[in-house]
């Protein structure tokens, strides 16, 4: 199974709407990212999870919380959305890395959920 | 901080020809890594190919080649025999040797027309 599966692949909410997003990935891969990518433009790193801990938040806005509650499952959690939010939202995940161990590894991604904020 | 930079914002070829995307990237860091990514209308980001930067050969992935001129600082893609499934967004991307994660500097994207 080489596959990172991302739920839902459409999601529309409010305002005022809490939602999750949600990424799984059965490939043994201890660090998990999410990137967010607008209309047209590269994807931008948002969050990065080593070994279930938090490893790197690019100043992202506290609407957007992660969570990884197991090796294999990576949620971002949304409150309070912005419509400037609007945007494919990818999971990824790469083999066993620490800080200082880099390897040449392949970074696998899902197939993104877009999210629409009304 | 490395930045990489795609200055075509879209290509044509038609198939069965072959094309060239141009990257040039920006960094003081002697060890790296350099990718291609595809990204066709199904949003999925794919790995075509990928450079290590202490290896003076060029990668090559069947029809997809790369030349990279490292003191240039040049990473371009070349595509043999084109395809009409190769029509996609292409992001040139850095990762640093230096960071325990993947995480990469991608560029602008170049979108890559095929006609028949």
């Amino acid at each position: 199974d080489t596959e990172v599966t991302q739920t839902p692949k459409h999601l529309v909410m409010g305002m005022t709407n809490k939602k999750s997003l949600k990424c799984e990935q059965h490939m043994g891969h201890r660090a998990m990212y999410w990137y967010k990518q607008k209309a047209k433009k590269p994807p931008e790193l948002m969050f990065v999870y080593s070994y279930e801990k938090l490893s790197i938040n690019e100043s992202v806005p506290s609407r957007f919380s992660p969570e990884c509650p197991n090796s294999s499952l990576l949620n971002l959690h949304l409150h309070a959305l912005q419509p400037e939010d609007s945007a494919l939202y990818l999971c990824a995940s790469s083999q066993d890395t620490r800080a200082g161990a880099a390897t040449n590894e392949k970074l696998f991604f899902g197939s993104g959920t877009q999210l629409s904020v009304l | 901080a490395q930045t990489v930079t795609q200055s075509q914002p879209e290509m044509s070829v038609q198939e069965a020809e072959t094309v060239t995307l141009s990257c040039t990237y920006d960094t003081s860091e002697s060890d790296y890594y350099l990718f291609w990514y595809k990204q066709p209308p199904s949003r999925q980001m794919i790995l075509v190919i990928r450079q290590e930067a202490y290896k003076q050969q060029n990668a090559t992935e069947n029809r997809f080649s790369v030349n990279f001129q490292k003191a240039a600082k040049s990473f371009s893609l070349k595509i043999s025999d084109s395809q009409l499934g190769d029509a996609a967004m292409y992001f040139c991307a850095y990762r640093s040797a230096n960071s325990g994660y993947s995480t990469l500097t991608f560029g602008k994207g170049t979108m890559l027309l095929v006609s028949p």
